[in-house]
């Protein structure tokens, strides 16, 4: 059983666009989420998080909105960059545990 | 500073053999984290250790898998037997609780290794 879904296995986007990457869990105790950028033969890196006590994180290009009611968060990159093709993978954690659960990756694509 | 370092970046067995990956956190870091990827499954934790000491090995698919720690700057994962359904990107992932003792789970990840059963 899936606790962390990523229903979109790939996205593709116009440069300068806005990408938008979702993300939905189902255990409620999930208090603190992240998104990984991964490129390929890298590991994936951070990219930016969100506690459950927040409902918008922003960090430059990339902002993380969370729905606790939904279950649901999204990945807004804005503007798109072709630099911005990669896989991103959604994580959540519980009560501080450093116990990563990951989804398993949308692949996106900025076309120039 | 070095990030995480894996060996082999690739490996390339047939079933039945012993297969060893090795791992290097970053120093000072005090969680290591083996990870693996396949298509069908995502990345999935396979084990954590604190402090060189094994937290939650509940990722780990079978006996034939065992991770060691045996210090701070070196980690390693062996298959024995290897099996084709084991072949997949292995990942290692150190972070650090930090000094406000709360690491906020940025873990930072290895190259990976990705192996190949046949």
């Amino acid at each position: 059983d899936q606790q962390v879904k990523q229903n979109s296995p790939s996205l593709s986007v116009q440069e300068g666009r806005i990408s938008i990457l979702n993300c939905d869990y189902t255990n409620s105790m999930f208090d603190y989420f992240l998104w990984y950028k991964k490129y390929p033969a890298e590991g994936p890196t951070f990219l930016i998080s969100i506690s459950s006590i927040k409902d918008k994180n922003e960090d430059g290009r990339f902002t993380v909105f969370l729905n606790k009611s939904a279950k649901h968060l999204s990945l807004h990159i804005v503007p798109s960059q072709p630099g911005d093709s990669a896989v991103y993978f959604c994580a959540a954690s519980q009560g501080g545990s450093e116990k990563l659960v990951f989804g398993k990756g949308t692949k996106l694509t900025v076309n120039p | 500073d070095a990030g995480v370092i894996q060996s082999p970046r690739h490996e390339v067995t047939e079933m039945g053999q012993e297969v060893t990956l090795r791992c290097k956190p970053i120093s000072g870091h005090d969680y290591l984290f083996w990870y693996r990827q396949t298509m069908m499954r995502g990345l999935e934790l396979l084990i954590y250790f604190n402090n060189n000491v094994p937290i939650d090995d509940s990722g780990m698919p079978e006996d034939r898998f065992s991770a060691k720690m045996p210090n701070a700057s070196f980690s390693t994962l062996k298959i024995q037997p290897s099996e084709p359904r084991d072949s997949a990107v292995y990942f290692c992932a150190s972070s650090s609780i930090g000094l406000a003792g709360f690491s906020y789970n940025e873990q930072f990840f290895g190259p990976g290794t990705r192996l190949t059963v046949l």
